[in-house]
């Protein structure tokens, strides 16, 4: 099946310093990832959407210039929380969308990463 | 008003009961539906996926799509111990790419 695959799986560091997390897919290629925010015992939400070789799209209210994506091929999206504070402390989670048409799925579903654990002190 | 409702619960069950889950939606350009498992601490895994009204069935999951009704339900038999989880209903537009998630139901099956 369909693997996604994020690192780091736990960040811990200090106020004002920038971290990032890659995504990639390991058995197919993704023209579209997602990156999402989740806090505790809440759903999903969306914070962009990229494309590779393009400019990620940015949900409303999510600041581009604090949340940097990079999708440079077509396995591998980065997300970096430059200068991040406490309150950027959350569960990241990146998905992908396999490229290829398939017969099983007109509609290619998204296939999750495992998520990063952001903590801010 | 969400565009996607989802009881929270938790439901608790007893082991071997059947579980019973749902959604209502209210935009009806949404065409694909999917149910996603997430364990503590971990991403979204896919189970489930359909885009036509009626009954599919995977071991022992079945997804029920009304499109009639805006209202979509998991039915997970026999539960285990290891089917405790929260579970997410996710919906898609047709030639969309934005998922819309419920907000998850967390499921306890007791042994």
């Amino acid at each position: 099946g369909a693997v996604v695959s994020q690192h780091p799986s736990r960040v811990i560091c200090k106020s004002g310093t920038s971290v990032k997390i890659e995504c990639r897919s390991l058995d197919f290629q993704a023209t579209t990832m997602f990156w999402y925010r989740q806090f505790p015992k809440q759903s999903l939400m969306l914070m962009a959407t990229s494309n590779e070789g393009s400019k990620a799209t940015y949900e409303q209210g999510v600041e581009k210039d604090k949340f940097l994506i990079n999708h440079a091929s077509l396995t591998l999206s980065t997300l970096t929380v430059t200068s991040a504070h406490p309150e950027d402390s959350s569960f990241y989670i990146c998905s992908a969308r396999d490229r290829r048409a398939s017969q099983r799925y007109s509609n290619q579903p998204q296939h999750f990463g495992d998520g990063t654990r952001l903590s801010i002190l | 008003q969400k565009e996607v409702e989802q009881d929270p619960g938790p439901l608790s069950v007893p082991e071997g009961a059947i579980v019973s889950l749902n959604c209502t939606y209210s935009n009806s350009a949404f065409q694909y539906f999917m149910w996603y498992r997430q364990y503590s601490r971990k991403g979204p895994e896919l189970l489930m996926y359909t885009y036509s009204s009626g009954n599919k069935e995977d071991g022992r999951f079945t997804a029920q799509v009304d499109k009639s009704s805006k209202y979509i339900s998991l039915f997970i038999r026999d539960s285990q111990p290891s089917d405790s989880a929260t579970y997410l209903c996710a919906i898609l537009k047709a030639a969309g790419n934005k998922l819309t998630f419920g907000g998850g139901t967390r499921v306890l099956v007791k042994p």
